[in-house]
C-alpha cells in the first residue's frame, strides 16, 4: 500500500514569489494535515482539510492557504514568500473525519526561499 | 496551552545499550500520544501510538509508556543499534476537536558502533 506522497521534493523560490506544494494521502484517507518544520522552531500545525473543507488552521498568516480536491489530494499555497518560510513542509493523512485518528506522514517538501 | 518537552535534546550511547527517551506535557487532557522517528531531512515514521486509555504499547525493541496524570511518556529502546540513530519526536493529540498534533522538539540519538 502506497504511503503519503508529496511533490516536489525540493522547491527553490525567491522572496515575493508564490509556492505550491502538493500532497496525495493514503488511499481511503479523507483527512489531510499540513505542518511546517522550520529550523529551530520544531513542527508547527498549519492546516487540516477533510472532505474538501478546511477544518482548522494554525497560527499562520493568511498568505498560507490551501485546498483539498474531490480525490482528497491537497495543495498548500504560500504567497508573497518570505525568507523565514524556508522549511520542510510535511503532509499527513488520516482515516475518516475523526480528528483523533492516527496521522501518517509523507516525506516532505523542502522549500528554500532566497 | 499545551506544551510538550523532550529531554535530553541529544543522546549518544554505545551499541547494545538500553535507553529511555522522555516526553512530558503540561495538559493531561490528551486523546493520544504518538512517537515518531525522523531521519535527517526526511519525513516522520510513526513508531507507536498510545491511546489515552492505554498505559503502554510495544513494537519489537520499542516500548512506550504513558502516564497521563503525571504528564509523562517514555520511549524505551532495547539493545540499541547504529541504525536507531535518528531524531525521536513525541506528539500529543489534544482532546479538543482541532485535528492538530503538538510536537516536542525531539531527542537526537546517536548509537555508536
Amino acid at each position: 500500500e502506497a504511503g503519503v506522497t508529496q511533490s516536489p521534493t525540493h522547491l527553490i523560490k525567491t522572496r515575493g514569489q508564490q509556492a505550491t506544494l502538493r500532497c496525495s494521502p493514503i488511499s481511503g484517507h479523507t483527512s489531510v494535515y499540513w505542518y511546517q518544520q522550520a529550523l529551530g522552531l520544531g513542527l508547527q500545525f498549519l492546516l487540516w482539510y477533510d472532505e474538501g473543507e478546511e477544518r482548522n488552521r494554525g497560527n499562520f498568516p493568511p498568505r498560507f492557504s490551501g485546498r483539498q480536491f474531490p480525490n482528497y489530494s491537497s495543495e498548500l499555497n504560500v504567497n508573497a514568500l518570505e525568507l523565514e518560510d524556508s522549511a520542510l513542509y510535511l503532509c499527513a493523512s488520516s482515516l475518516g473525519s475523526n480528528p483523533y485518528n492516527e496521522q501518517f506522514f509523507g516525506p516532505g517538501t523542502r522549500l528554500t526561499v532566497l | 496551552k499545551q506544551e510538550v518537552t523532550q529531554i535530553p535534546a541529544a543522546l549518544s550511547v554505545p551499541e547494545g545499550e538500553n535507553l529511555v527517551l522522555n516526553c512530558s506535557f503540561t495538559d493531561s487532557a490528551i486523546y493520544n500520544l504518538q512517537w515518531f522517528r525522523q531521519d535527517p531531512g526526511k519525513g516522520l515514521t510513526s513508531l507507536l501510538l498510545i491511546q489515552s486509555s492505554q498505559r503502554e504499547q510495544t513494537s519489537g525493541r520499542l516500548n512506550a509508556s504513558l502516564d497521563k496524570s503525571s504528564g509523562r511518556s517514555t520511549l524505551y529502546i532495547a539493545a540499541s543499534q547504529p541504525g536507531d540513530s535518528a531524531t525521536y519526536l513525541c506528539a500529543v493529540g489534544p482532546s479538543s476537536n482541532t485535528g492538530k498534533l503538538i510536537f516536542g522538539q525531539g531527542t537526537t540519538l546517536q548509537v555508536k558502533p
